[in-house]
């Protein structure tokens, strides 16, 4: 195990409302960064927060925002929810000095 | 862009031997490979740097060709835990942040008895 943990691990919405996933990052590290995965796809680059601030985002609209606390930990935030939304949501830590992100097992996000 | 990885599917016995390979249209600083299990999060194998050598990690080993933009990954003598997706996923080498990876579309490895 990475020691990186989200919450929670299923999740079924509607289309139009909202939805808050959530991520602990691996002790010691002081990023994260989100992707989400299609079935049968790889994982595809949201956005990345470094000292509380995003520091680089994929080809995702606004309604797709984030948070870090103080504690490294983060949110992600997903407005207007859309069908094509519904996929598994990654989490992943690491030092931003350093290349290996540390998955977390993910949020399935369904939305009907 | 999104690499490229070939095969889509490979079906192995126990013992054999297989190679993934990963290609990018674009210049890489690194190629990154992970593992996921079904319902599982990716799993780091290993990254080659531009410039690094060709790694290894136990009977899995891979290499990073700067000048083609492609990365292969080779499985030896495979066990039944090796079944899975595997994933490259690269960084560009124009100063893109660290956390921020590309991935191809994952290549299902699946070992039999």
């Amino acid at each position: 195990e990475t020691g990186v943990t989200q919450s929670p691990t299923h999740l079924i919405k509607t289309r139009g409302q909202q939805v808050t996933l959530r991520c602990s990052s691996q002790s010691g590290h002081n990023t994260v960064s989100w992707y989400q995965q299609a079935l049968g796809q790889g994982p595809q680059f949201i956005f990345q927060y470094y000292r509380e601030e995003e520091n680089g985002r994929g080809n995702f609209p606004p309604r797709f925002s984030g948070l870090q606390f103080p504690n490294y930990s983060s949110e992600l935030n997903v407005n207007a929810l859309e069908l094509d939304d519904s996929a598994l949501y990654l989490c992943a830590s690491s030092l931003i000095s350093s290349e290996k992100l540390f998955f977390g097992s993910g949020t399935q996000l369904s939305v009907l | 862009q999104q690499p490229v990885q070939s095969p889509q599917a490979v079906i192995l016995r126990e013992g054999e031997d297989a190679v993934i390979n990963c290609s990018s249209s674009k210049a890489l600083y690194s190629v990154h490979w992970y593992r996921q299990k079904h319902g599982e999060a990716p799993v780091f194998l290993m990254i080659l740097l531009k410039g690094g050598e060709q790694k290894g990690h136990d009977k899995i080993s891979a290499s990073f060709n700067e000048k083609k933009q492609q990365s292969s990954l080779y499985l030896t003598a495979s066990q039944l835990s090796y079944s899975g997706t595997y994933f490259c996923g690269t960084r560009g080498d124009g100063g893109t942040s660290y956390g921020k990876l590309t991935f191809g579309q994952g290549t299902i490895l699946t070992v039999h008895p």
